[in-house]
């Protein structure tokens, strides 16, 4: 159960668009469309953003987007907001019940 | 609205136990399958533990197999982690954290605030 990895940052001005990549094997992102992404503010708990690659849960903006190809899946920030500095993390399936988090990626809105 | 909190948490030594508990509310608890998650330190997330809505089915992390089990109460809505043979590694912030929204595979849709355990002589 190897981590999925992520770039350790990824920086952008208010109103651009940044993306995240997590790539992991064909035994978990590649396998599964099972990959969620969660948003952490600094001494709070995950916040829960997307799921099933590019689900929304009701209440997250749509200018956070995901997508998956082949053992890499994305988050994408569009409008880039300085509320959106935080870090974030992917997290894929990966059989027989497990979950696989990856690295983490801190977002610095500059 | 989901409530999940978490408690149990502190300072133990190497080689002792300690028991986490999660109190859930503002949902029916006996739908869900619940988790446990850990973050170290400065640190990333770590999945540790999955246990089915009804409780006969669990699964956990190569990394806490055999020494950590998870178990809940569903007439008490309360999900727990006791954690045997504790080792200066499982420090962590450890969160409580609901299967959803829809199946399973699809992640963990509310979470907890967290406790921490430190694990040191």
């Amino acid at each position: 159960q190897s981590a999925l990895t992520q770039p350790a940052s990824v920086s952008g001005s208010p109103g651009q668009s940044i993306t995240i990549s997590c790539t992991g094997t064909s035994s978990d992102v590649g396998s599964y469309n099972f990959v969620s992404w969660y948003q952490q503010h600094p001494g709070k708990a995950p916040k829960f953003m997307v799921y099933e690659v590019s689900k929304r849960p009701s209440g997250v903006s749509n200018r956070f987007s995901g997508s998956k190809s082949g053992n890499t899946a994305s988050l994408t920030i569009s409008g880039l907001q300085a509320e959106d500095e935080a870090d974030y993390y992917c997290c894929s399936y990966a059989g027989s019940d497990t979950y696989v988090f990856g690295t983490g990626t801190k977002v610095t809105v500059l | 609205q989901v409530q999940l909190v978490e408690s149990g948490g502190g300072v133990v030594q190497p080689g002792r136990s300690l028991r986490l508990s999660c109190a859930a509310s503002g949902f029916t608890f006996s739908s869900y399958g619940m988790f446990w998650v850990r973050q170290a330190p400065g640190k990333g997330l770590e999945w540790v533990a999955l246990i089915s809505y009804g409780g006969s089915n669990k699964y956990y992390a190569d990394s806490v197999r055999g020494r950590f089990t998870i178990s809940r109460d569903n007439s008490e809505n309360t999900l727990f982690l006791q954690m045997n043979s504790l080792r200066a590694e499982d420090t962590a912030v450890y969160y409580c954290a609901r299967e959803g929204p829809d199946r399973t595979g699809d992640g963990f849709d509310y979470w907890g605030q967290g406790t921490l355990v430190t694990v040191s002589s």
